[in-house]
């Protein structure tokens, strides 16, 4: 079964350091790929998502990410932390074939001054 | 407004209950998606609407658990006879498929729905 692993269910970093949020995909399959974040209370924002063209995604918010298919990774990453970066983000994926989208566990940002 | 709009956004209900969660998807979007956040975890799919195919109920986790799309817009989620772990957040989402496939197109959620079940 696909399935979709974030390293690290929480991450701190200081505010105007380097954020870095693991994804890794299980598939034989090229897939398509999406970093959402969700702010308290609310419901899921995408950020960015990669659908077989450019293999680095430029999102919102100044977050982008790299498709690496011989590391069936897809991770997310922003220059310089701000404060309202502060939020969960999770890493999805889907298949071209399929129906569906698998999302995983998410990983909580807390971004310190 | 123009994004996905989910009601109630909090219900509290006991133990044994049938409830009842409402969502209206952005207009024109024929994908709609129900999933379920349980504290700290991942979203759990549920089931999948696409225009006039049968859904895709195979993430419903038992047979309390039923959905119907109306019209092609809004749905209900029913959960029948409540139990506690039926706590979570529900999420609705929906998407506007460009190729006819809906997995290469983001999801617009809604703000979800807190379920309480005491």
């Amino acid at each position: 079964a696909q399935s979709v692993t974030q390293l690290g269910s929480h991450v701190s970093v200081s505010e105007g350091a380097l954020v870095l949020l693991r994804c890794n995909y299980s598939s034989s399959v090229p897939p398509y790929l999406f970093w959402y974040v969700q702010y308290p209370n609310q419901g899921l924002q995408l950020l960015l998502k990669y659908t077989s063209a450019a293999t680095l995604v430029k999102g919102i918010n100044g977050f982008e990410a790299e498709f690496k298919k011989s590391e069936t990774s897809f991770h997310l990453t922003k220059p310089s932390a701000h404060m309202s970066d502060a939020a969960e983000y999770f890493c999805a994926v889907s298949y071209p074939a399929g129906q569906n989208f698998v999302f995983g566990p998410g990983t909580r940002l807390s971004v310190l001054p | 407004g123009a994004g996905v709009s989910q009601s109630p956004s909090n219900k509290v209900t006991e133990k044994g209950k049938d409830v009842e969660l409402r969502c209206d998807p952005i207009s024109g979007h024929t994908a709609l998606y129900w999933y379920r956040q349980s504290l700290g975890q991942g979203l759990e799919f549920l089931i999948y609407f696409q225009g006039n195919s049968a859904p895709d109920k195979s993430g419903l986790p038992s047979d309390r658990f039923s959905a119907e799309r109306t019209g092609g817009s809004v749905s209900t989620l029913t959960i029948q006879r409540t139990q506690q772990e039926d706590s979570a957040v529900y999420l609705c989402a929906s998407s506007y498929p460009r190729t006819g496939s809906a997995v290469d197109s983001p999801l617009h959620f809604g703000n979800g729905t807190r379920l309480t079940v005491t």
